[in-house]
């Protein structure tokens, strides 16, 4: 199947600084990538819809202006958390799109 | 809108054992169901997928029946082992939301 590969897959930071998360598709062209979100012991849950050339759709719910998307080319989005804080701990994982969706390996942020 | 309901766990087996994690879901027009699994410190992988109604998706001996009359994709195994100690989450797509609705997922421990 095709490859998505994120980085980093670990990354603490201190509250207040920004971290930008790569999600590169490897072998494939996408178009349009998904940025998930997972809390401990809970499911995925879809936070924006990441469009290459054009801005990002987020979910109800999700800041825009805390978690900036840019999908600047057709293997490369990246997620920026903003001035992170211990809240925004958790695991974030992209996937992109060739019909069927298959998914990076995950990166786990946490803000101390 | 679409949902998908899990059967809770944590699911504890010894190894050999039967597996059957319940899923079953609610979704406007006709649905692609997944169940992708999630090693330790992993992203999430296609474990088996079916498209239409009555197809049986079959993986590493995992198998899930897409029933659209009971509107269910039990994922079953006949006799587990150990690295398959994962947590499992059953999936479904649509076209008309363009986007993966996860379960909550089910941690499955399997003993030796």
């Amino acid at each position: 199947g095709a490859v998505v590969s994120q980085h980093p897959s670990w990354v603490i930071c201190k509250s207040g600084t920004s971290v930008k998360i790569e999600c590169r598709s490897l072998d494939f062209q996408a178009t349009t990538m998904f940025w998930y979100r997972q809390f401990p012991k809970q499911s995925l849950m879809l936070m924006a819809t990441s469009n290459e050339g054009s801005k990002a759709t987020y979910e109800q719910g999700v800041e825009k202006d805390k978690f900036l998307i840019n999908h600047a080319s057709l293997t490369l989005s990246t997620l920026t958390v903003t001035s992170a804080h211990p809240e925004d701990s958790s695991f974030y994982i992209c996937s992109g799109n060739t019909g069927e969706l298959f998914f990076g390996e995950g990166s786990r942020l946490t803000v101390l | 809108g679409n949902s998908v309901t899990q059967m809770e766990g944590p699911v504890t087996l010894s190894e050999e054992a039967f597996l059957t994690i319940n899923c079953t879901y609610t979704a406007t027009g006709y649905p692609s169901l997944f169940w992708y699994v999630q090693y330790p410190g992993e992203g999430l992988q296609l474990l088996l997928k079916a498209t239409k109604a009555d197809d049986k998706g079959s993986n590493k001996g995992f198998e899930a029946t897409y029933r659209k009359e009971t509107t269910s994709f039990h994922l079953e195994k006949g006799s587990v082992q150990v690295s398959d100690s994962a947590v499992y989450f059953c999936a479904l797509w649509t076209g008309s939301a363009r986007q993966l609705t996860f379960g909550s997922g089910t941690q499955l421990t399997v003993l030796p």
